[in-house]
């Protein structure tokens, strides 16, 4: 069965620090993975996507994603990290037809001024 | 494009009472997704719909839930009678096929 596994449940880096958020997935064939955030109050919103083609995604707000075959992974990057990231992080894989996501349990992200 | 759309954003009421959550999906998204959102269990899928058809409601805790979408723009979860257990955050979410989910901002709800 698929599944997404997000290893660290609360991270804290000060502001200005990079960052990097674990994610690694079991699936079968080429996944497509999301990454979405969700600010306290609010619905999750799609970072950034991988479908096919290049392993290095970019997506909103500066965040970029590399996913790695042979790792099982797609781990979120931030070069520098601003105080408006904090917020809650998901990793997902679709999981077999009809669009149904499987969601990683989510990291939380504080920053430190 | 408007976004996906909740109704109520917040609701608050006594165990026993029925309670109806709305959603309307983005317009040309054929899929909609119904989800809850807890501290204890994460984000939970309940159920989902594909063309207003439910495809997998294996999701759905107990026979007090139920969901419907009688049409491409609306689509209610309903919970009766509600317990205390049942508070959480629900969320809606729609796609198109091969396309990223586009999450509602949640109807949080408080059952006393």
């Amino acid at each position: 069965a698929q599944s997404v596994t997000q290893p660290d449940i609360h991270i804290t880096v000060s502001e200005g620090a990079s960052l990097e958020l674990r994610c690694n997935y079991s699936y079968g064939a080429t996944p497509y993975l999301f990454w979405y955030v969700q600010s306290p109050g609010q619905g999750l919103q799609l970072l950034l996507k991988y479908f096919s083609g290049d392993t290095l995604v970019q997506g909103i707000k500066g965040f970029e994603a590399e996913f790695k075959r042979s790792q099982s992974s797609f781990n979120l990057r931030k070069p520098s990290v601003h105080w408006s990231d904090a917020a809650e992080y998901f990793c997902a894989v679709v999981s077999g037809g009809y669009n149904k996501l499987i969601f990683g349990a989510g990291t939380r992200l504080a920053v430190h001024p | 494009d408007a976004g996906v759309i909740q109704s109520p954003r917040h609701e608050v009421t006594e165990m026993g009472q029925e309670v109806t959550l709305r959603c309307k999906p983005i317009s040309g998204h054929d899929y909609l997704f119904w989800y809850r959102q807890t501290m204890m269990r994460g984000l939970e899928l309940l159920i989902y719909f594909n063309n207003n058809v439910p495809i997998d409601d294996s999701g759905m805790p107990e026979d007090r839930f139920s969901a419907k979408m009688p049409n491409a723009s609306f689509s209610t979860l309903k919970i009766q009678p509600s317990e205390p257990r049942d508070s959480a955050v629900y969320f809606c979410a729609s796609s198109r096929i091969n396309q990223p989910q586009h999450f509602g901002d949640g109807t949080r709800l408080s059952i006393l």
